[in-house]
């Protein structure tokens, strides 16, 4: 089994719904985030959470919110989708001691029509 | 703020062609900075690291090695394959309290 869980892999909804994707993993790091791709775009940061009562915004968090619901659990809520927030979304961890390295699941591709 | 700047892509090359990727950053101080691969279809994953200036990463025939004065972390194999075809990131990060910062990515394709 992946040590990064996304659920769900793909996904296609229609514009105005509400959207959860889920992140679990089992590698016991306190920091989590959660990353967009766009292509020529690379990785931007949406929000991230270095423990269990520790959010923060990232470069494009509007139109997003998250849930750290526990140690290993970190969600990403589209509460209203709207088209140009298809992409592909990525969830990663890391230690505090890793120097930054970090480790990602395999992402969520999100459609919104 | 602090940026990562990559070659544009899409980079084609054929096999046992010499690659470089070049990346240069923007950041004060003496950041940690990385190479991560992305194969098709899959998440992104550690290629090498170096933490310190004249620093030398290197993995899978892969070496990137850190030039503060020229504040670039190019990288660079002898002879690629394709199964070396993947999107290459280069990233930063000031500190491990710190979050980290992704270039835009440079595709690599390499044909038999």
């Amino acid at each position: 089994d992946a040590d990064v869980t996304q659920t769900p892999r793909n996904r296609i909804t229609k514009t105005g719904k509400r959207i959860m994707l889920e992140c679990s993993q089992t590698k016991g790091h306190d920091r989590m985030y959660w990353y967009r791709q766009d292509p020529g775009l690379g990785l931007r940061l949406i929000y991230y959470s270095f423990d269990v009562k520790d959010i923060n915004k990232g470069e494009i968090s509007d139109g997003y919110s998250v849930s750290r619901q526990a140690q290993a659990k970190f969600s990403l809520s589209l509460e209203s989708a709207i088209p140009n927030q298809t992409a592909l979304y990525f969830c990663a961890t890391s230690d505090l001691n890793g120097n930054g390295e970090l480790f990602f699941g395999e992402g969520s591709r999100l459609t919104v029509l | 703020g602090n940026s990562v700047t990559q070659m544009e892509g899409p980079v084609t090359l054929s096999e046992e062609a010499f690659l470089t990727i070049n990346c240069t950053y923007t950041a004060t101080g003496y950041p940690s900075l990385f190479w991560y691969v992305q194969y098709p279809g899959e998440g992104l994953q550690l290629l090498l690291k170096a933490t310190k200036a004249d620093d030398k990463g290197s993995n899978k025939g892969f070496e990137a090695t850190y030039r503060k004065e020229t504040t670039s972390f190019h990288l660079e194999k002898g002879s690629v394959q394709v199964s070396d075809s993947a999107v290459y990131f280069c990233a930063l990060a000031k500190t491990s309290y710190d979050k980290v910062i992704f270039g835009p990515g440079t595709s690599l394709s390499v044909i038999p």
